[in-house]
């Protein structure tokens, strides 16, 4: 079965410093999404994106986010600056046109020190 | 906004029994409920998909069943196997015209033989 695929599964940085974490989205698939989940905590929608540019986000997706799709395959979701509290699981998700189900990731753990 | 809320607590029940999970839903009637189960340090994997329309909808071992009246899904896994061990998320759009799914607590299911 096709998957959505993340990458590194494990990232550790600096406060104030730059991540980009990375998904390759299910080929098909027309919406792509990123949530989170801190430690122990439900999951949170972040930002949803269609036709090139964001749809929806959430009050979480400030300035310091950004979310990108270079080139036909890729999915991007960049921190600028990171904070602690920015330490959680992330998930990118996709889904095809008229379906809502959600296809999600193994996720990046992003640990912010 | 909407809400959905999940028992937090687990739920602990003997192989071979039936689980029975609760989502609650806080506001307006939503088109649809998702279930999803994730296993720990993964991401979500879709499990159903109820309408506001359906009663109740089945598959293989699962069923899920949608009360308005109640504003309530009740997610059952019969005959269930330690192999069921996970937590269960219950998910829904916050508004009718939006792509952002939100996800309850989830309930952590321990089946034990």
């Amino acid at each position: 079965e096709p998957e959505v695929t993340q990458t590194p599964s494990h990232q550790v940085t600096q406060m104030g410093q730059e991540v980009i974490l990375r998904c390759v989205p299910i080929s098909n698939h027309l919406y792509f999404y990123w949530y989170r989940q801190i430690l122990g905590q439900k999951v949170e929608f972040l930002v949803s994106f269609y036709n090139n540019e964001i749809s929806e986000k959430s009050e979480i997706f400030d300035d310091q986010f950004s979310v990108e799709r270079p080139d036909g395959s890729n999915f991007t979701l960049k921190i600028r600056s990171t904070k602690l509290e920015d330490s959680a699981m992330y998930f990118c998700a996709s889904r095809a046109g008229q379906n809502e189900k959600l296809f999600f990731g193994s996720g990046t753990q992003l640990s912010v020190l | 906004s909407q809400k959905i809320e999940q028992n937090s607590e687990a739920l602990n029940i003997q192989e071979g029994k039936t689980a029975t999970l609760t989502c609650n839903y806080t506001n307006y009637s939503p088109a649809y409920l998702q279930w999803y189960r994730q296993d720990p340090g993964r991401g979500p994997v879709f499990l159903l998909l109820i309408r506001e329309n359906e009663k109740e909808k089945r598959k293989e071992r699962l069923k899920v069943t949608f009360d308005t009246t109640l504003k309530q899904s009740l997610f059952h896994i019969t005959a269930s196997q330690p192999a069921d061990s996970a937590t269960y998320l219950c998910a829904t759009r916050t508004l009718y015209n939006t792509d952002k799914l939100i996800f309850g607590t989830g309930t952590r299911l321990q089946v034990f033989p």
